[in-house]
């Protein structure tokens, strides 16, 4: 069965540095998404992407975030200047282009910003 | 503001028995429902979904039940096995023409026991 492939698995980075998530979304699958889980809390939503742009996004998705879609296959997730509190795992998502079809997730890049 | 949320945080049933775990949500413009499994180290696994157009929805071994005038999202799932011990998410959105963003609860531990 087709799945999202998130890498790498956990990512270690000082704080005020960059970091990029990467993730593979299912093959056939048109949209795209970043969600965010800080430990203990509830998955939260960050951004929605489709066809090369950001169709939604949420408060927490501040100017030090962006999304990429550099080629035909993969979708990152750039932090551009790490803070303490980015520390949480980050799930890819993505779904077919009808909009009530499931979002298949990836199992996620553990970011710990020391 | 709008929020989706669990009854139970830890619900523990006997192998064999059936499961059911309750969900509640406020934003009555939702019109589109999923459940998620998450299991430890990975991410949200989708179960099963419903439209608001439905009151019930039949998977194998799971069931999901949706009840509009008390905005009230249940999954129940037969002959729970230990494989099932997970923590359960419910999740709603409001369909569009441009993905559907989704908003978690706060997810409910099942803990099959032998």
């Amino acid at each position: 069965e087709p799945e999202v492939t998130q890498t790498p698995s956990h990512q270690v980075t000082q704080m005020g540095q960059e970091v990029i998530l990467r993730c593979v979304p299912i093959s056939n699958h048109l949209y795209f998404y970043w969600y965010r889980q800080i430990l203990g809390q509830k998955v939260e939503f960050l951004v929605s992407f489709y066809n090369n742009e950001i169709s939604e996004k949420s408060e927490i998705f501040d100017d030090q975030f962006s999304v990429e879609r550099p080629d035909g296959s993969n979708f990152t997730l750039k932090i551009r200047s790490t803070k303490l509190e980015d520390s949480a795992m980050y799930f890819c998502a993505s779904s077919e282009v009808r909009p009530d079809q499931p979002q298949h997730f990836g199992d996620g890049t553990r970011l710990s910003i020391l | 503001g709008e929020s989706v949320g669990l009854h139970l945080p830890t619900l523990s049933v006997q192998e064999g028995d059936n499961s059911i775990i309750n969900c509640a949500y406020s934003n009555s413009a939702s019109d589109y429902f999923i459940w998620y499994k998450q299991e430890s180290g990975k991410g949200p696994q989708f179960i099963i979904d419903i439209r608001s157009n439905m009151d019930k929805r039949q998977g194998q071994r799971v069931t999901v039940l949706l009840n509009k005038t008390v905005k009230h999202l249940s999954l129940q799932i037969a002959a729970t096995q230990p494989g099932d011990s997970a923590v359960y998410f419910c999740a709603e959105s409001i369909l569009t023409g441009g993905g559907n963003k989704l908003t978690f609860g706060t997810g409910t531990q099942l803990k099959v026991e032998l």
